[in-house]
């Protein structure tokens, strides 16, 4: 069945770090490819998205891109900042139906 | 716009008791789902609706039900809580295509004693 895989956290780096959490997925046909974002005590909201091979979703200086052949959307940031602690879902859509697959999330912590 | 909303935002429950967790959007979406989220499980579906008048199972749905009241509500019942449904539950939307964002609403805290 369609499966996503997400490095295990806690991520920790120190601010203005570069940011990489890697994603892999497996699913039929072609997806989109979609980051999450969950701020304490808050649900959760798109960080970007990608619909086919090759696009690059970016936002808040976050970027990932969809990579066909290796069925990979890892998520990068350049300079990481104390505000983007939070924990990152990535989540490919299923095909066939209108359902998003969840990883179990990976948890960013930033410090000054 | 007010996005999704639930309520209530926090709720505690005795073992056995029942309670309907409410999930209203506005934006007209087709779809909505109801989650859970527990430490180190991320979400795990419980049921979801692709059109108002459909419901269907997700990963999770023993011990719930739901109804798709209208396009704009989708509510949860727990007929008789139990300890292992202590979780925080999301509800969320989508306009009805896998390319579509799904928008998800602040989250349910409930406590089964």
């Amino acid at each position: 069945g369609n499966s996503v895989t997400q490095m295990e956290g806690p991520v920790t780096l120190s601010e203005e770090a570069f940011l990489t959490i890697n994603c892999t997925y497996t699913a039929t046909g072609y997806p989109s490819l979609f980051w999450y974002v969950q701020y304490p005590g808050e649900g959760l909201q798109l960080l970007l998205k990608a619909t086919k091979a090759d696009d690059k979703g970016s936002n808040k200086g976050f970027e990932a891109t969809y990579r066909k052949e290796t069925t990979s959307f890892h998520l990068e940031k350049g300079s990481v900042q104390v505000s983007d602690s939070a924990v990152y879902f990535c989540a490919p859509s299923n095909y066939n139906t209108d359902k998003l697959i969840f990883g179990t999330g990976t948890r960013l912590q930033v410090f000054p | 716009n007010a996005g999704v909303t639930q309520t209530p935002k926090f709720q505690v429950l005795k073992t056995g008791q029942s309670m309907t967790l409410q999930c209203a959007q506005d934006m007209n979406h087709n779809s909505m789902y109801w989650y859970r989220q527990d430490p180190g499980m991320g979400l795990r579906l419980i049921y979801y609706s692709a059109s108002e008048g459909t419901t269907d199972k997700g990963e999770v749905p023993n011990g719930y039900n739901v109804s798709r009241l209208n396009k704009r509500e989708f509510s949860l019942r727990l007929e008789s809580a139990a300890p292992s449904q202590t979780s925080v539950y999301f509800c969320a939307s989508r306009r009805g295509t896998q390319q579509d964002t799904q928008y998800f609403g602040p989250g349910t805290r409930l406590t089964v004693l």
